[in-house]
Formats: C-alpha cells, sequence, structure tokens
C-alpha cells in the first residue's frame, strides 16, 4: 500500500513569490492534515480536513496561506505571497481510525526555503 | 491550550537503556502518542496511551500518568538506527494532536 504522497520534496522561492505543495493521502483515509515543522521543532497544525471539509484552519495564517481539497482525495496548500518566516518542512498526514484512537501517517514533507 | 515539555538533547550507548520524559498540561485529554523522526523524514508513529500504565512493544515501551500528567518512552537494548527525534504529542480529542519539540536521541558505541 503507498504511503502518504507530497511534491515536490524541496522549494527553493524568492521572497514574495508563490509557492504551492500538494498532497494525496493514504487511499480510504477521509481525514487529511496539513503541519508546518521548523527546524528543531514539532509539527505544528495548519489545517484539519474530514473530506472535502475544513474542520480545524485556526492555525492557517488566512492572510497568505490557503487549502483545498476540492473532491476530498488529494490537497494542495498555497502560500502567497510567501515570506523568509514561513521556511519550514510542510508536513501532509492522514489518518486512520484504530477504535480508541486515530493514528496518523505522514508524508515525507516539503522543505521549503525562502531567499 | 496544550503545553508540552520533554527535552531537547539526550546522549545514550549502544546496548543500554534509555527513558525520554514528557510532561503536559492540557484543557483536554484523549490520548498521549510517541513518534520516532529520523533526520529529514517523515514522523512514523510508535506508541499511543489514553489509560495509566505501561504499554509494551517490542524495544520500546511508553508509560502514561493522568494524574500527573507525565509519560516517558523507554527504549531497551539501544542500537545506532534508534538515534532519532523521539516526538511526543497530546491529543485533546477531535483528531488534532498538539507535538513537543521533540527530544534529540544520540546512541553513541
Amino acid at each position: 500500500e503507498a504511503g502518504v504522497v507530497q511534491s515536490p520534496r524541496y522549494k527553493i522561492i524568492e521572497k514574495k513569490q508563490p509557492v504551492a505543495f500538494w498532497c494525496n493521502p493514504i487511499s480510504g483515509h477521509n481525514t487529511l492534515y496539513w503541519y508546518r515543522q521548523n527546524l528543531g521543532q514539532g509539527p505544528e497544525l495548519l489545517i484539519r480536513y474530514e473530506n472535502e471539509e475544513a474542520v480545524d484552519d485556526s492555525q492557517l495564517p488566512k492572510d497568505r496561506f490557503s487549502a483545498e481539497r476540492l473532491k476530498g482525495v488529494d490537497s494542495t496548500l498555497k502560500i502567497q505571497p510567501a515570506e523568509l518566516g514561513d521556511s519550514a518542512v510542510y508536513l501532509c498526514a492522514s489518518s486512520i481510525s484504530r477504535g480508541s484512537y486515530n493514528e496518523q501517517f505522514f508524508g515525507p514533507g516539503t522543505r521549503l526555503t525562502v531567499l | 491550550g496544550q503545553n508540552i515539555d520533554q527535552p531537547t538533547e539526550m546522549t545514550a550507548t549502544e546496548g543500554a537503556i534509555v527513558q525520554i520524559n514528557c510532561t503536559y498540561q492540557t484543557s483536554g485529554f484523549n490520548g498521549l502518542f510517541w513518534y520516532q523522526q529520523h533526520a529529514g523524514e517523515a514522523p512514523t508513529f510508535l506508541s499511543y496511551n489514553v489509560l495509566d500504565g505501561l504499554e509494551e512493544k517490542g524495544r520500546f515501551s511508553s508509560f502514561l500518568s493522568r494524574s500527573k500528567g507525565y509519560s516517558y518512552l523507554l527504549l531497551k537494548e539501544l542500537q545506532m538506527k534508534d538515534s532519532a527525534s523521539y516526538l511526543c504529542a497530546v491529543t485533546g480529542g477531535g483528531n488534532k494532536l498538539t507535538f513537543g519539540t521533540g527530544t534529540q536521541l544520540k546512541v553513541e558505541l
């Protein structure tokens, strides 16, 4: 079974440029998450989807970040315009219920560098 | 809100046992997770505790005390490949995880 797929793996852009990240979750996983992980820190949730509905986007900086999951499968996270402080690894995860808990499976991430 | 504390770094010797502690303060609690993350890779699930006590899974065990807001991850028979960051994460429900900053474990010969 394929894991969570993300692309690109690496992206270098100049500040003020737009950038987009793509994620395809594990087949059958209805819940999809976007996290941002700064160096030496744990992942921080940006947005969570249940199917195509964004159920938690309280940590998403909505002035420059947007996300969509139109058909409830793959998802795109966009930053426009990018700032120097956006340099981080952007992780996508999907989850499946294990009865008493939901196990999240993470993709390899996209490492963004903003110059 | 959630507040999670764990040591930044630890060093241990191959073949030894190491305990990584995690303390948390939460407004709601529905379980605690441990994830392993090798440098440049995705976090991978290690364990889940929701009730007090010890959960053992091979060389790894995880303990939880809800009254103390405390958990630890115990790694036995350390191997060089265990060098990684170990992330403690708490859920207050609703599939939302709040992660600690991670403990960078270095296993030496």
